[in-house]
């Protein structure tokens, strides 16, 4: 079993859309939940992080985290097609340095 | 200054060949990582470099030699590749060991003949 797991997709839909982004993790010794976007060719990059159970948002993003299920969510409020992109869930232990990533979710907003 | 800068960015080379992907950053971070990317894969960690000393070494093959000369400059030295090691090489940074909180650069992207 992956430590994280995250549907590849490709996701697909209509601009204005709210769109739902989600993993799964196995060890509930994680404590540090982070969602990047990578555009196609470029680096990824940190869109928020969160810090054990909890909501948090920051403008058409909110990011969700339920221990007890050991789910994380992404949501993106009136989608644009800019946010066309990769979404890669990660999260890491305390202290840690390695990021354990999921293995990405394709979203294309359509015009 | 809130980016991480990599060079060059696209290298081609033989398998014979010896090159170096270079990488700076200059908000004061002390952990730096390499980063390898294939494509559709997320990333996988190679290095990681804290207060300028190699913390993390994910077995990677002796091809791939790291360099930290000072806390703002991470280089990656590269000889006798394989094809196989075709791949976006990705540079990051964080305030310091912790990585919930990284930087990453846009990447070099590597071919190997």
């Amino acid at each position: 079993q992956k430590e994280v797991e995250q549907d590849p997709g490709p996701l697909s839909v209509p601009e204005g859309a709210i769109v739902s982004l989600n993993c799964t993790y196995s060890n509930s010794a994680f404590q540090y939940f982070m969602w990047y976007r990578q555009y196609s060719r470029k680096g990824p990059e940190l869109l928020m992080y969160t810090y054990s159970s909890g909501n948090k948002e920051d403008g058409r993003f909110t990011a969700q985290v339920d221990k007890s299920s050991k789910y994380i969510s992404l949501f993106i409020r009136d989608s644009q097609p800019s946010d066309s992109a990769t979404y890669l869930c990660a999260t890491l232990y305390s202290s840690a340095s390695k990021i354990i990533f999921g293995s990405g979710t394709r979203l294309s907003i359509r015009p | 200054d809130t980016e991480v800068t990599q060079t060059p960015k696209h290298l081609v080379m033989g398998m014979t060949n010896k090159k170096s992907l270079k990488c700076e950053q200059h908000m004061g971070h002390r952990a730096m990582y390499w980063y390898k990317q294939k494509a559709k894969k997320p990333p996988e960690l190679m290095f990681v470099y804290s207060y300028e000393k190699l913390s993390i070494n994910e077995s990677v093959p002796s091809r791939f030699s790291p360099e930290c000369p000072n806390s703002s400059l991470l280089n990656l030295h590269l000889h006798a590749l394989q094809p196989e090691d075709s791949a976006l090489y990705l540079c990051a940074s964080s305030q310091d060991g912790r990585a919930n909180e990284q930087f990453f650069g846009p990447g070099t992207r590597l071919t190997v003949l």
